[in-house]
């Protein structure tokens, strides 16, 4: 079954430091999505993207953050300047249109110190 | 504003029984609503979805039932075994892309 993976599982960093997580969506997904979730809390929309382009963003999305597809098979989030309350899990998703599931990772922790 | 939640955040519940998990929403334009089970450590794993062409959609030992009028939604579980245990989350549709997640229910099932 075709699933969207991610890397790394868990990753630490120090404050201030650069992170890029890591997806690779379902082959034949067209849309792409980041979420976090803070432990314990709700998972919270962060970016969506469809055609090479961001198609929409939350107030948590701010100049920090940022999403690439850099070739055919990932999509990465980075975040450029790390502040301990960005520590939180980080899901990818992926779905084949505009309506419809959405698949989610398996998640990357990030833990900022 | 718009937004998603959950009437009870914990539910217990003994093995056998059914359990049913609530959701309310308030965006009137939400036409598509996914119901997300999610075990410790891992990613949110889609259950079942319902369209808001419809009230009721049923699955295998999972019922999810529309109420537009109220904007009300809810998760039934036949038969709730061990393995249901797990965080359940509401997930609204909006007319962005993004869906919006309701806070979240922590199902235990008690042996």
């Amino acid at each position: 079954e075709p699933e969207v993976t991610q890397t790394p599982s868990h990753q630490v960093t120090q404050m201030g430091q650069e992170v890029i997580l890591r997806c690779v969506p379902i082959s034949n997904h067209l849309y792409f999505y980041w979420y976090r979730q803070i432990l314990g809390q709700k998972v919270e929309f962060l970016v969506s993207f469809y055609n090479n382009e961001i198609s929409e963003k939350s107030e948590i999305f701010d100049d920090q953050f940022s999403v690439e597809r850099p070739d055919g098979s990932n999509f990465t989030l980075k975040i450029r300047s790390t502040k301990l309350e960005d520590s939180a899990m980080y899901f990818c998703a992926s779905s084949a249109g505009l309506t419809g599931e959405l698949f989610f990772g398996e998640g990357s922790r990030l833990t900022v110190l | 504003g718009e937004s998603v939640g959950l009437h009870l955040p914990t539910l217990s519940v003994q093995e056998g029984d059914n359990s049913i998990i609530n959701c309310a929403y308030s965006n009137s334009a939400s036409d598509y609503f996914i119901w997300y089970k999610q075990e410790s450590g891992k990613g949110p794993q889609f259950i079942i979805d319902i369209r808001s062409n419809m009230d009721k959609r049923q699955g295998q030992r999972v019922t999810v039932l529309l109420n537009k009028t109220v904007k009300h939604l809810s998760l039934q579980i036949a038969a709730t075994q061990p393995g249901d245990s797990a965080v359940y989350f509401c997930a609204e549709k909006n007319y962005g892309q993004n869906f919006v997640f309701g806070p979240g229910t922590r199902l235990s099932v008690l042996p």
